[in-house]
């Protein structure tokens, strides 16, 4: 089915630990979207590429990485895990402006 | 102050009833409105977009208020599958679009 896939969906890390959350659609979307989700706090933005081969901060950037690898991949990085980023990760991607996203199903991540 | 704020709820209601919900914005210029529904432990799914003059889809309406920016979610002769978090969305008055989500609402249709 088209639509947005996440790997893995779900993980857990030891602190200092690293990884990379991969995201992938296939609807030609121009842009892509990494969120967290944590209780109380709603869906709060890492990261967004508004076209392939752009990626910019969103509100809690600190301690991630993305990269926008082609226009259906935009993966996101974990240098150093700490337990404050134990969360729900979503990736999404909307194709036009004004139009709402479409999520993947998530990866929860938990880092001891 | 929160860019979006929505009661959390939960809003118990029985089946059959009609149940509104508001949710503010604090950012007089923003340009699109959404409501999303989510599911426990699941993705965001688009349930509807909300425009100025008001848009229906079956057993739901929303409707903006610009002047007092809110926005509001009726949904009418309640379903035990609409239970579910609703969560209401905006997109600030920037050149790209990146939506703004507040926390969620929780509505729970009992039998």
């Amino acid at each position: 089915n088209a639509g947005v896939t996440q790997t893995p969906k779900f993980q857990v890390l030891k602190t200092g630990q690293s990884m990379t959350l991969q995201c992938a659609q296939d609807m030609n979307h121009n842009s892509m979207y990494w969120y967290r989700q944590d209780p109380g706090m709603g869906l709060r933005l890492i990261y967004y590429s508004a076209s392939e081969g752009t990626t910019d901060k969103g509100e809690v950037p600190n301690g991630y990485n993305v990269s926008r690898l082609n226009k259906r991949e935009f993966s996101l990085r974990l240098e150093s895990a700490a337990p404050s980023q134990t969360s729900v990760y979503f990736c999404a991607s909307s194709g036009k402006p004004n139009y709402g996203y479409t999520f993947g199903s998530g990866t929860r991540l938990t880092v001891v | 102050r929160k860019e979006v704020e929505q009661d959390p709820g939960p809003f118990n209601v029985p089946e059959g009833a009609t149940v509104a919900f508001n949710c503010t914005y604090s950012n007089s210029a923003s340009q699109s409105f959404f409501w999303y529904r989510q599911d426990c432990r699941k993705e965001p799914k688009l349930l509807m977009s909300v425009y100025s003059s008001g848009n229906e889809d079956g057993r739901f309406t929303a409707q903006l208020n610009r002047a007092s920016q809110y926005i509001s979610l009726l949904i009418r002769d309640s379903k035990l599958s609409d239970s579910a978090t609703y969560l209401c969305v905006v997109t600030p008055p920037t050149g790209f679009q990146k939506l703004v989500f507040g926390t969620g609402t929780r509505l729970l249709v009992s039998p």
